[in-house]
């Protein structure tokens, strides 16, 4: 059974601060790594995807991957009161792409 | 940009009811996939769609059906409805397999009474 385990929060970051989050997955075969972010009651938005070890940058957000550990994460920079929300790491679950999703980390930053 | 159409957004139905949830993938998108996401859960996979074929299949019961269309819209068909498919039915579309980024439609709110 693939597995996606994030730490569930909350995390509490100042506004302006940096914001880490991080996720670990079962499946040393997986290829493709994803965050999704996910406002209360509304549909997931996919914010990064990467599919090799490093870093990769958009905007405030870097992912990072290390396959070696099955480990990613995501740093938000200059948090903003809009990004608290629930960040979702997924894992391609098989050949065919579906999604594995971990059970979320729910991100507050304080004004 | 267009995205991922899903309708009905609230479908409120009794048990053992049927219902009919429909995906609109975004344009030159050919892959749907359909989760459902139960309250305070993660995104379950239920299965997914390429090239009007089915694809893949995850923790879909045996009253739920699916099927892609020529335009590649997709309908999920659930009968015998029960309380605990109460749920988020999210339709996400994406251009092929291999990157697989994952698009996701506004999702239906179902509820079971």
């Amino acid at each position: 059974q693939k597995e996606v385990e994030q730490n569930s929060g909350p995390l509490s970051v100042p506004e302006g601060a940096i914001a880490s989050l991080n996720c670990t997955y079962s499946d040393r075969g997986s290829q493709s790594f994803f965050w999704y972010r996910q406002y209360s009651g509304k549909s997931p938005e996919l914010i990064m995807s990467i599919y090799s070890n490093g870093d990769k940058e958009d905007g405030r957000f870097t992912a990072q991957l290390n396959k070696a550990s099955q480990y990613v994460s995501l740093l938000i920079r200059d948090s903003q009161p809009s990004d608290s929300a629930t960040y979702l790491c997924a894992v391609d679950g098989g050949s065919q792409g579906n999604l594995i999703f971990g059970k979320g980390t729910k991100l507050s930053v304080k004004p | 940009a267009a995205g991922v159409i899903q309708s009905p957004r609230h479908l409120i139905k009794e048990k053992r009811e049927t219902a009919t949830l429909k995906c609109y993938p975004i344009p030159r998108h050919d892959t749907v996939y359909w989760y459902q996401q139960g309250p305070g859960q993660d995104p379950q996979f239920l299965i997914s769609f390429y090239e009007k074929m089915q694809s893949d299949k995850g923790s879909i019961p045996d009253r739920f059906s699916a099927q892609q269309f020529s335009d590649y819209h997709s309908e999920l068909n659930m009968s015998s409805l029960e309380l605990g498919d109460s749920a988020l039915y999210f339709c996400a579309s994406s251009p092929g397999t291999d990157l697989n980024e994952q698009f996701f439609g506004p999702g239906t709110r179902l509820t079971v009474l």
